[in-house]
């Protein structure tokens, strides 16, 4: 199983809404990501999570929480968002951080209206 | 600040026709190269490359990195329409602790029957 499953596939949320992105991998990899698209443009680098814990945050604003409860599950809650927010959020795993090889999911395409 | 360059930014072919896709990079502590595959969503890796002069293969596509002159190619023999996509170029490096991706613009290929 080389899956990274990201729900929902797509998402339509108001400004004061609170709401949650999922992912998981059950590659056994212990590095994980979260990465911003806007249209036209390469992903960004949002988060790291390495074993579980938080390693990179990338100066992203608090309305963006990321959580990892085990190593296979991967969440981004988001509150108070804004229409800039609108976007492709795009999962990805490796094996370790540090490993380049990454597995991206399908993706989040998120409107914020 | 890493740096990716890619050219073109976009490309549109014929059938059949070969391509080639570049890639410079300026990164401090360089780790690897990787291309990656953009169709509507999630990136598909393709190759990851380190050492110089050793070209990666894969049907009809190719690569090969050049690191005294900090570039590398994409080649796409006997184009078909499916290989029309966004080709990105990334750069991981090994500074500190942090191991970040760092991708190109992207190049949007349009191969046409």
């Amino acid at each position: 199983d080389t899956e990274v499953t990201q729900t929902p596939k797509h998402l339509v949320m108001g400004m004061t809404n609170k709401k949650s992105l999922k992912c998981e991998q059950h590659m056994g990899h212990r590095a994980m990501y979260w990465y911003k698209q806007k249209a036209k443009k390469p992903p960004e680098l949002m988060f790291v999570y390495s074993y579980e814990k938080l390693s990179i945050n990338e100066s992203v604003p608090s309305r963006f929480s990321p959580e990892c409860p085990n190593s296979s599950l991967l969440n981004l809650h988001l509150h108070a968002l804004q229409p800039e927010d609108s976007a492709l959020y795009l999962c990805a795993s490796s094996q370790f951080q540090g490993f380049a090889e990454a597995f991206f999911g399908q993706g989040t395409r998120l409107t914020v209206v | 600040e890493d740096k990716v360059v890619q050219s073109p930014l976009s490309l549109v072919v014929h059938e059949g026709d070969t391509v080639t896709l570049n890639c410079s990079y300026e990164v401090t502590n360089f780790r690897s190269l990787l291309w990656y595959k953009q169709e509507k969503k999630a990136p598909t890796f393709l190759f990851m490359l380190t050492s110089s002069g050793i070209e990666k293969k894969s049907g009809r596509l190719s690569s090969i990195l050049d690191k005294k002159e900090l570039f590398s190619i994409l080649n796409i023999t006997a184009t078909q329409t499916g290989d029309s996509a966004v080709y990105l170029c990334a750069v991981q490096n090994s500074g500190g602790s942090n191991y970040k991706l760092t991708f190109g613009k992207g190049t949007l290929l349009t191969v046409n029957p």
